[in-house]
């Protein structure tokens, strides 16, 4: 199979701290993985793609600055969204791209329910 | 960046009956993918048609792709209670749409299936 894990599921915290969500595949290598932002009732946005050892790609609209991408490694990937605010609070959700695979492959994580008060 | 459009927006049908969602797109595409939904969960990936592909079956669910049209078509027969979700298509137009390598969804029909 190919399995993605996000950590943590759901995160609670408070205006103008960080939080940093991780994106593991657990059982394949991932060059590149993605991140999407779903608001309530809405549709996933893609966000950024997360590169192995470079830097992400960011969306139009997207503050490179206030999400932080880090792929340090084939299997991880991590966002952290800085000085959070309200606003900000949203299901994060990943996906990975199979190292080699035919382009069209992703998996997709369960999703980090982000809520800031 | 391009944006699917899904409609209906919302669909209730009754248990038993088939329920279809269509899917709109702008740009040239590689492939497009059907997901499900349950509310506040993550996404199911439940089929992908290519651009070369006309029409795929899996189980009860059949898929179009009318690449002229810039359209998709998901049927799903026999519905039963348990598909109640929100069902996405997306698109895959990585270099094709000159746009992101990730996968653009449309806005999602959401499905109610009365017992």
């Amino acid at each position: 199979g190919a399995v993605v894990s996000q950590h943590p599921s759901r995160v609670i915290c408070k205006s103008g701290t960080s939080v940093k969500i991780e994106c593991r595949s657990l059982d394949f290598q991932a060059t590149t993985m993605f991140w999407y932002r779903q608001f309530p009732k809405q549709s996933l946005m893609l966000m950024a793609t997360s590169n192995e050892g470079s830097k992400a790609t960011y969306e139009q609209g997207v503050e490179k600055d206030k999400f932080l991408i880090n792929h340090a490694s084939l299997t991880l990937s991590t966002l952290t969204v800085t000085s959070a605010h309200p606003e900000d609070s949203s299901f994060y959700i990943c996906s990975a791209r199979k190292t080699g695979a035919r382009t069209d492959t992703q998996y997709f994580g369960p999703g980090t329910r982000l809520t800031v008060l | 960046s391009q944006q699917g459009e899904e409609d209906p927006q919302a669909l209730s049908i009754q248990e038993g009956e088939n329920a279809t969602m269509n899917c709109s797109y702008k740009t040239s595409i590689n492939n497009l993918q059907w997901y499900r939904q349950n509310s506040g969960r993550g996404l199911v990936h439940l089929i992908l048609i290519r651009s070369n592909e006309r029409e795929k079956h899996s189980g009860r669910l059949r898929v179009t792709l009318d690449t002229s049209k810039k359209s998709s078509s998901l049927l799903i027969t026999a519905s039963r209670a348990a598909d109640t979700a929100s069902y996405f298509c997306a698109t895959d137009a990585g270099l094709l749409g000159g746009g992101a390598d990730g996968l653009t969804f449309g806005k999602g029909t959401h499905l109610i299936i009365q017992p």
